[in-house]
């Protein structure tokens, strides 16, 4: 079974701290995404990796960074914490698209994260 | 415009009914289609690829209209387990491993 961990299930932070949301996959995936979700407004994706190193913004990538410095690990970063940052924060990784398919995305359990 | 829109419900149905629900997207170049279930406070989980010519997995059948752009879950015989939101993915052009979620539909079955 793909299993994909995330580092806390709930985190408590005060705007301006950094934040670190961990991310760890043990299936050899290239590809690890992290994505936000709220209510009314599904998941949308911040960023995402395709190999180590390598990482591309997703559709809200602002007041985020990521860090990919090993396969199974992808980090993702909150330079300072604002209020508007509170949200459930989902880690998933799938394998490259192969042909004209595009390959299960598994999910971490996600990371409750409020900013007060 | 919303990549991929959703019926939120909920859909409240008793055990040993049918339900259905649509949801449509607006990307054209869209070519994988898939309904992940998310139970309460839970992650999203892969229920079902969605295939051009539709697909059953035993309860829940999955159809794909590619010229109006909408796909649908069709629940047979509900049960209480199958109480959860269901999210209506695709991704964002052929061989593109980036996705696109809709907000879900809740469905709630009741004893």
């Amino acid at each position: 079974d793909v299993k994909v961990t995330q580092s806390s299930r709930y985190l408590v932070k005060r705007t301006g701290e950094k934040v670190f949301l961990e991310c760890v996959q043990d299936m050899d995936h290239e590809n690890m995404f992290w994505y936000r979700q709220d209510p009314g407004l599904g998941l949308r994706l911040i960023y995402f990796s395709y190999d180590v190193k390598m990482k591309e913004k997703g559709d809200i990538p602002e007041g985020y960074s990521v860090s990919r410095e090993k396969k199974e690990r992808f980090s993702l970063i909150l330079e300072s914490a604002s209020t508007n940052q509170t949200s459930m924060y989902l880690c998933a990784s799938s394998f490259p698209t192969s042909g004209t398919s595009t390959d299960t995305q598994y999910f971490g359990p996600g990371t409750r994260l409020t900013v007060l | 415009r919303k990549e991929v829109e959703q019926d939120p419900g909920p859909f409240n149905v008793p055990e040993g009914a049918t339900v259905a629900f649509n949801c449509t997207y607006s990307n054209s170049a869209s070519q994988s289609f898939f309904w992940y279930r998310q139970d309460c406070r839970k992650e999203p989980k892969l229920l079902m690829s969605v295939y051009s010519s539709g697909n059953e997995d035993g309860r829940f059948t999955a159809q794909l209209n590619r010229a109006s752009q909408y796909i649908s879950l069709l629940i047979r015989d509900s049960k209480l387990s199958d109480s959860a939101t269901y999210l209506c993915v695709v991704n964002r052009r052929s061989n593109d491993y980036k996705l696109s979620f809709g907000a879900g539909t809740t469905v709630t079955v009741r004893a």
